[in-house]
């Protein structure tokens, strides 16, 4: 069984540029979660993908959105990087959509904004 | 508004001593409550969870307990050993948003030789 897995691990970009993240889900998952971590922080809900329907949505802007592929997999794209941007981002597959159950999750995605 | 508040941000034990990490929550109507140890390096991964019907519930050396009326559960380590060091999370559901989960601030454990 092949686990959740995120690519790139890390990248620079400068501000004002665009990044997008991927992710694949652990199989038999159709759920995939999109989190940022800010160092020594928790991490963050930005938002949700059920079967290619965002399933909700923490307080990210607009220029934070998604995708999710018939395959399961989920890419994050974020436009317009501020230097507060700069963070780990986690993907996390589960078995169901919601919030009640288990998460999980990748190693992440490094991104740093200059 | 919504909010998992975590305590200790951080906490150093004697190898084979015990480690309680404590959580408090808003909602009243958030019914599961998973725990996540994350290592150096790697993302979060689940140790254990409780849901709302039950008070305790324990897996080997690691238990976790919850009193909804205080609105607050806590996670135990029994007879730590070296690993595990890390950063454990707790978390809850938000009641704004069914699919988002809230995380704690996270609590660094470490374990002293």
């Amino acid at each position: 069984e092949t686990g959740v897995t995120q690519s790139p691990t890390h990248l620079i970009k400068t501000r004002g540029q665009q990044v997008t993240l991927r992710c694949s889900s652990q199989s038999g998952h159709n759920t995939v979660s999109w989190y940022q971590q800010a160092l020594g922080q928790g991490p963050q809900f930005i938002f949700q993908y059920y079967r290619e329907e965002e399933n909700g949505r923490g307080n990210f802007p607009p220029r934070f959105s998604g995708l999710q592929f018939p395959n399961y997999s989920s890419e994050l794209n974020v436009n317009a990087l501020e230097l507060d941007d700069s963070a780990l981002y986690l993907c996390a597959s589960s078995l169901v959509s919601g919030g009640t159950g288990e998460l999980f999750f990748g190693e992440g995605s490094r991104l740093t904004v200059l | 508004g919504e909010n998992v508040e975590q305590h200790p941000s951080t906490l150093s034990v004697q190898e084979g001593d015990s480690a309680v990490i404590k959580c408090t929550y808003s909602d009243s109507a958030s019914n599961y409550f998973p725990w996540y140890k994350q290592e150096l390096g790697k993302g979060p991964q689940l140790i254990i969870d409780i849901r709302s019907n039950v008070g305790e519930k324990k897996d080997q050396r690691i238990a976790v307990t919850l009193n909804k009326t205080a609105k607050h559960f806590s996670l135990h380590i029994t007879e730590t050993q070296p690993e595990d060091s890390a950063v454990y999370f707790c978390a809850a559901p938000s009641w704004s948003s069914a699919s988002k989960i809230i995380f704690g601030s996270g609590t660094r454990l470490s374990i002293r030789p």
